[in-house]
C-alpha cells in the first residue's frame, strides 16, 4: 500500500544551520505531496505543497521539491531559526482519496 | 481565519468513565477526520466522514470507541469505557473532498485516563 517514510529524529541543529529533512513515498499514479508542520500544544497545519513531479513548494524560507525518479520529497531550510522548532510530518494526497497518508513526523530542534 | 474547534482541550478523568470530544469543523467543509497522537504510534487516523458519512472507521477500536456527526457543524468522538491506554492528543481535523486541498486541523484534546 501507499506509504511515507521520513528521518527519524530528533534533528537537532544551531541556529542559521541548513536544514534537510529526507522523506520518500511509495505509491501507485501520481500523489500530491505535502510538508505539515506541528509547534508545541497546536494541531498539524500545511507548510508547503507540491502536485506534480518537479515542483517546487515553498513556504517561510522552507523548500521541498518533487522528485519522481526518486520519489522523495525532501524539506529543506537554509538557515534555521529557533522558533522553527517544531515537528515536520511530510504526507501524499491522491487523486479522488479522501485520506492523507503521513510520515511519522520528524522532531526538530533548534538551539540558539 | 476559519478554524477547526475542538472542546475540550484538556480532559482527565478515571478508568471506566464516559469521555465525548467534540469538533467543530470549518464552515462549508465536507470531510472530517479524527486522528489520535501518541508518542509511541505517532498519528493514527481513527476515524473519518464525508458529507456526514461515515466512511472509514478501521482505525478505531469499536468496542469502546464510537465516532457520529449528528449535523454538519458538529463531529462526536465518544469513548465508552476509557482505559489509561487511551490516553492520547485527539485531534479533528476538516477539509473538502474534491482538489487536493489540505486538511485544517484543530488544536486537539488532551485526554488523561487515570
Amino acid at each position: 500500500g501507499d506509504s511515507v517514510t521520513q528521518m527519524e529524529g530528533p534533528v537537532t541543529l544551531s541556529e542559521e544551520a541548513f536544514l534537510t529533512i529526507n522523506c520518500t513515498y511509495t505509491a501507485t499514479g501520481y500523489p500530491s505531496l505535502f510538508w505539515y508542520v506541528q509547534y508545541p500544544g497546536e494541531g498539524l497545519q500545511l507548510l508547503l505543497k507540491a502536485t506534480k513531479a518537479d515542483d517546487k513548494g515553498s513556504n517561510k524560507g522552507f523548500e521541498a521539491t518533487y522528485r519522481k525518479e526518486t520519489t522523495s520529497f525532501h524539506l529543506e531550510k537554509g538557515s534555521v531559526q529557533v522558533s522553527d522548532s517544531a515537528v515536520y510530518f511530510c504526507a501524499l494526497w491522491k487523486n479522488r482519496d479522501d485520506k492523507i497518508i503521513f510520515g511519522k513526523g520528524t522532531r526538530l530542534h533548534i538551539l540558539p | 481565519d476559519a478554524r477547526v474547534t475542538q472542546t475540550p482541550r484538556h480532559k482527565v478523568t478515571e478508568m471506566g468513565q464516559e469521555v465525548t470530544m467534540r469538533c467543530q469543523p470549518i464552515l462549508g467543509h465536507n470531510t472530517v477526520f479524527w486522528y489520535r497522537q501518541t508518542m509511541m504510534q505517532g498519528l493514527e487516523l481513527l476515524a473519518y466522514f464525508r458529507n456526514r458519512a461515515p466512511l472509514d472507521d478501521s482505525g478505531m477500536p469499536k468496542d469502546r470507541f464510537s465516532a457520529e456527526m449528528p449535523d454538519a457543524t458538529l463531529a462526536t468522538l465518544k469513548i465508552q469505557p476509557s482505559e489509561p491506554r487511551d490516553s492520547a492528543v485527539y485531534f479533528c481535523a476538516s477539509g473538502f473532498d474534491r482538489g487536493n486541498q489540505p486538511q485544517h486541523f484543530g488544536d486537539g484534546t488532551r485526554l488523561s485516563i487515570l
